[in-house]
């Protein structure tokens, strides 16, 4: 068990929805991130927040948005949902803003996410 | 760009030993680290280096040469529980994890 927490585990909604993932680091995990993985892909990194501020963005669509909230957990929001959306999206803590030694990122189980 | 490659998929046997390579280039350099990745799983660490060299952890090991912008993943007497992909990431010069594709090991008795 890392220590970081995601819901829901499991998701199936149709195009054109819009859904809502939730994320809670490690205690004392400053940085989170999200990453998609489609089936046999590699992981793509979407967007990183420190401490609630946006720190990075990746390949991230702007139909997706996301945002760290003071206690610092955080949420991705999907809109517009498309077929190729299905997938399974991580979110990862770590300590700082990736510093050496502080850069470990810890992930999540992951929700699956399957637009039908 | 910045880029890593790794091998799509390497076969190997219950009890033998793999080397995984990983090649990269990319904008600066704060060090490497290898996760392992069960199908369907999260990614879990396994290993960081930011000096050349050697770092030993049981069955598991990774090198790193930073002027040949390469590194390995040796796995020895491998376990059937090792069938997993192998995920190298490199931080640039922002700090920032530039993920590479992933190797596909499997595992044959």
């Amino acid at each position: 068990d890392s220590g970081v927490t995601q819901t829901p585990k499991h998701l199936i909604t149709a195009t054109g929805q819009r859904v809502t993932l939730r994320c809670s680091p490690r205690s004392g995990d400053l940085s989170v991130y999200w990453y998609q993985q489609s089936l046999d892909q590699g992981l793509q990194f979407l967007i990183q927040y420190y401490n609630g501020e946006e720190r990075a963005k990746g390949n991230i669509l702007e139909r997706f948005s996301a945002q760290q909230f003071p206690d610092l957990h955080s949420e991705l929001n999907l809109s517009s949902l498309e077929l190729g959306d299905s997938a399974l999206y991580f979110c990862a803590s770590s300590t700082g803003q990736g510093e050496v030694g502080t850069a470990e990122q810890f992930f999540g189980p992951g929700t699956r996410l399957t637009v039908l | 760009g910045q880029n890593i490659d790794q091998p799509t998929e390497m076969t190997a046997t219950e009890g033998a030993i793999v080397q995984i390579n990983c090649t990269y280039q990319t904008s600066g350099f704060n060090g490497l680290f290898w996760y392992q990745q069960h199908a369907g799983e999260a990614p879990t660490f396994l290993s960081y280096n930011v000096l050349d060299g050697l770092e030993e952890k049981g069955r598991f090991s990774s090198f790193l040469s930073r002027s040949k912008g390469y590194s390995y993943l040796l796995l020895k007497e491998l376990q059937m529980k090792d069938s997993a992909s192998y995920l190298c990431a490199v931080m640039d010069s922002n700090y920032q994890l530039i993920w590479g594709a992933g190797t596909k090991l499997i595992i044959k008795p």
